[in-house]
């Protein structure tokens, strides 16, 4: 089966630091979308940021930016100047074939005041 | 507003009891789809539906059945609920299964006992 794997379960850091959560990915095709979703712990599942990968430019949306290493099928955001309303549980996901999006298990992120 | 609307929050219900979930969403997307969210599983695909009429498996359908007799609408059944699908459950829709994101419900948590 192809996976997507988030190898960190919890991370926690201060206010204003930036953070950089890990993703890999399994994939044949060569091309496909990934993504990452925020959850809050009001539940809802909102996009954070996307990535097209034959596009060679990372995406960024703001403080989220993403590193894209297709070769090594890598996929991690970083986070700048985190905020207390970045804590959230984050998932990676990636589209696989035209029926599904694949998602990682989560990492949990705290920001500490 | 746009939005994909899921009900109800919360259930409790005991084994072997039919439900329903519902879902309808107000976008005109021809996508839709369930998941069910597990700690440490992240999310897992139950079932999809390309269009009106047109649903298939994801990776684990067992125990749950969908229709999708109009565009906007794609109910989730669980006709015999058991322990282990107690769970928290999203709905989700999108343009295009292939690369548009998934727009997600406020989710459904689930309690069998």
């Amino acid at each position: 089966a192809q996976t997507v794997t988030q190898s960190q379960p919890e991370m926690s850091v201060q206010e204003a630091e930036t953070v950089t959560l890990s993703c890999t990915y399994d994939t044949s095709e060569n091309n496909y979308y990934l993504f990452w979703y925020k959850q809050p712990p009001s539940r809802q599942m909102i996009l954070v940021i996307r990535q097209e990968a034959y596009k060679q430019q990372n995406a960024t949306e703001n403080r989220f930016s993403v590193n894209f290493q297709k070769a090594a099928k890598s996929f991690s955001l970083k986070i700048s100047d985190s905020q207390l309303g970045d804590t959230a549980m984050y998932f990676c996901a990636r589209i696989q074939g035209a029926q599904k999006l694949v998602f990682g298990q989560g990492t949990r992120l705290t920001i500490n005041p | 507003e746009a939005q994909v609307t899921q009900n109800p929050r919360y259930l409790i219900t005991v084994t072997g009891k039919k439900l329903t979930v519902t879902c309808s969403q107000n976008m005109n997307h021809e996508y839709m789809s369930w998941y069910r969210q597990d700690p440490g599983l992240g999310l897992r695909q139950i079932y999809y539906s390309m269009n009106v009429e047109v649903t298939d498996k994801g990776d684990v359908p067992e125990g749950y059945k969908v229709s999708r007799k109009e565009k906007r609408n794609f109910p989730l059944i669980l006709e015999s609920p058991s322990p282990n699908q107690t769970s928290l459950y999203f709905c989700a829709s999108s343009f295009s299964s292939y690369n548009s994101p998934l727009h997600f419900g406020n989710g459904t948590r689930l309690t069998v006992t």
